[in-house]
């Protein structure tokens, strides 16, 4: 089956400065990778995701970059706030509907 | 977020017993998903069903099994459960790509 592997496991972050969370996943049929924030207790919520015909989507201060040569895409969030403090996990969708999720990113940003 | 529920949100029981958690959708969404989340693990699929009565197993799935006989509702089953079956557990339902979550049950077997 499909193996997503997240790093890092930790970031802390200044207030104002850019996160980058960075997966990569072993199946090349996957074409669907979506990305999850979940605040301590709560469950995860859908921030932004990419289908594998798209290079890199953007909403406001969250980009997602898909490279399907490399098996790996990333999460970038600029101009970081104090509310972005959550844990993040991608997720690879192979043939099928079955998700494979990352470990997880612990985000901190300090203010 | 979307019409999902889970019940009950906290379970407390012992070693050996069975237990059963629902989901309940009012989205009418095809798929539904079952995932536990222990810490330094993720979120690990369990079981999901893409119909009524259409399940298949998921990464984890020994010691689980799940029914559908409503497209709204998804039980899973922990026949006899055991301490490494202690974790939180979510739901998830969705049509084509997009998954939706539920609060999730937060489960502790003694």
């Amino acid at each position: 089956g499909e193996n997503v592997e997240q790093h890092p496991s930790t970031l802390s972050v200044q207030e104002g400065d850019s996160a980058v969370i960075k997966c990569t996943y072993s199946d090349s049929a996957s074409n669907y990778f979506p990305w999850y924030k979940q605040e301590l207790g709560k469950r995860p919520q859908l921030i932004i995701d990419i289908r594998s015909n798209v290079g890199e989507k953007k909403d406001q201060r969250i980009a997602v970059t898909l490279n399907k040569t490399a098996k790996h895409f990333s999460l970038h969030i600029t101009e970081t706030q104090p509310e972005d403090s959550a844990v993040y996990f991608c997720a690879a969708r192979p043939l099928g509907n079955q998700f494979y999720f990352g470990t997880g990113t612990s985000l901190t940003v300090i203010p | 977020d979307a019409g999902i529920t889970q019940s009950p949100r906290h379970k407390v029981t012992e070693t050996g017993t069975p237990v059963t958690l629902r989901c309940h959708q009012t989205e009418n969404h095809r798929y539904m998903y079952w995932y536990r989340q222990d810490p330094g693990h993720g979120l690990r699929l369990i079981h999901y069903s893409y119909g009524v009565k259409d399940t298949d197993k998921g990464e984890v799935s020994d010691g689980y099994s799940v029914s559908r006989s409503k497209t709204e509702d998804f039980l899973l089953t922990l026949e006899s459960a055991t301490s490494s079956q202690t974790s939180v557990y979510f739901c998830a339902i969705g049509n084509t790509d997009t998954q939706y979550f539920g609060p999730g049950t937060r489960l502790t077997v003694l």
